[in-house]
């Protein structure tokens, strides 16, 4: 079965740092990963996506994306956080084999100090 | 505002009450999905429907069901409930069968419903 590990449960940072968030998965097949940001007290919203092409995805506000296949990982990166960043943020996962469905990650709270 | 719409946002109720959680799918949107948020179980996929029919089944338990109407709303209905299902329980709509499977078909999310069982 396909899985997601977010090692980062909850990352902090000042405004203005540089931001990178972990993600991998484990499902060897043809993938389809998401990120998705859940404000507090809002519904989830999709950052970006990686279907095929360019490992290198660019998403909203600014947020980028790097599919990396040898490594299965699919890392989050913003090069300058606003304090409007605090978020918790969900890896995803979809694969054309049975699983099928999307697959989370346990999610990264990011808190982002003023 | 997603266009996927949830109801109740939030519900408080007992151990072994029974409870119906809805969900309105976006416009256009025929497919309909429900996710579990807890604390230690993360976001956990519990059933899919599409179009009226059961599409896929996750970590549904069997208390718990679903079911999706003519008009494409959902209700998940959860019974005999226990202090564990306290959780978000998401729903999320695509337009086709396979959600998160080609661009045109990602999941668009509620803002879910907050279900605390005392």
């Amino acid at each position: 079965a396909q899985s997601v590990s977010q090692h980062n449960h909850h990352v902090i940072l000042s405004e203005a740092a540089s931001l990178e968030l972990g993600c991998n998965y484990s499902y060897g097949g043809t993938v389809n990963l998401f990120w998705y940001v859940q404000y507090p007290g809002q519904h989830l919203q999709l950052l970006l996506k990686y279907f095929s092409g360019d490992p290198l995805v660019k998403g909203i506000k600014g947020f980028e994306a790097e599919f990396i296949k040898s490594k299965f990982s699919f890392n989050l990166r913003k090069p300058s956080v606003q304090w409007s960043d605090t978020a918790e943020y969900f890896c995803a996962v979809t694969s054309s084999g049975s699983a099928r469905q999307l697959t989370f990650g346990s999610g990264t709270q990011l808190t982002v100090l003023p | 505002d997603s266009g996927v719409t949830q109801t109740p946002k939030h519900l408080i109720t007992a151990t072994g009450q029974r409870v119906t959680l809805r969900c309105s799918p976006r416009s256009g949107d025929l497919s309909v999905y429900w996710y579990q948020q807890s604390l230690d179980q993360g976001l956990q996929f519990l059933i899919q429907y599409y179009n009226g029919e059961e599409r896929a089944k996750g970590n549904i338990l069997e208390r718990f069901s679903a079911q999706q109407f003519p008009d494409l709303h959902s209700e998940l209905n959860l019974s005999s409930l226990e202090l564990g299902d306290s959780a978000l329980y998401f729903c999320a709509s695509s337009v086709g069968p396979t959600g998160g499977l080609s661009g045109a078909n990602v999941l668009t999310f509620g803002a879910g419903s907050r279900l605390t069982v005392l």
